[in-house]
């Protein structure tokens, strides 16, 4: 019963350089999201998805892109890293949306840029 | 600029003791509601949802929701040490199926 699935958990960068966070679900749900989660801080939507094929922009896209080729699957990239990108990042389904159908989460990846 | 707004705390509850959590939001339009708890260095898990107005109880958990002024409140009864977490308050956006969270209020049960 593995849910939402988010790897790395713990990862260091250098300043300029690029990661993919995984992250993959199997509950079959249509959506799906990141957040990243400052220290203190709510979660922040960066990018979500509605479907397979599907993305749009959350509140702080800068920095980030996505894709979303399956249902299971949405990676989360970042390019040329920067230290405003240290933070912890969830990733998270959603049956439908619309309604009271709730948000499942990963476990989060810890990233610090250095 | 949609918002949701918590108080951040700490939140000091003497064990057995009810917590008052309380949470605003700015989009009038708005349906559902999420209350959800996150323990320190883990992932947000759900509480309970709301989305009709008045109270829902849920073991120890009741929400309360008053759509006309725009808030939504969790109180904790018999409050135990493992309730000492971050609450996360989240609102829906029914249209476009996003979720948008509250910064959180903590809440320290002190035995």
């Amino acid at each position: 019963n593995a849910g939402v699935t988010q790897t790395p958990k713990f990862r260091i960068l250098k300043i300029g350089q690029s990661m993919t966070l995984q992250c993959t679900q199997d509950m079959n749900h249509n959506y799906m999201y990141w957040y990243r989660q400052d220290p203190g801080m709510g979660l922040k939507l960066i990018y979500y998805s509605v479907g397979a094929g599907i993305t749009d922009k959350g509140e702080v896209p800068n920095g980030y892109n996505v894709s979303r080729s399956t249902t299971e699957d949405f990676p989360l990239r970042l390019e040329l890293a920067a230290p405003s990108q240290t933070s912890v990042y969830f990733c998270a389904s959603s049956r439908t949306g619309g309604g009271n159908t709730e948000a499942f989460f990963g476990q989060g990846t810890r990233l610090t840029v250095v | 600029q949609k918002e949701v707004e918590q108080n951040s705390g700490p939140l000091s509850v003497p064990e057995g003791a009810i917590a008052s959590l309380n949470c605003t939001y700015s989009d009038r339009g708005s349906q559902s509601f999420f209350w959800y708890r996150q323990y320190s260095g883990k992932s947000p898990e759900l509480i309970m949802f709301i989305y009709s107005n008045g109270d829902k109880e849920d073991g120890r958990f009741t929400a309360q929701l008053n759509k006309a002024s725009q808030y939504v409140s969790l109180l904790i009864r018999d409050s135990q040490p493992s309730d000492s977490a971050t609450y996360l308050c989240a609102v829906k956006d029914d249209s476009w199926g996003k979720f948008q969270f509250g910064a959180g209020t903590q809440v320290v049960v002190t035995p």
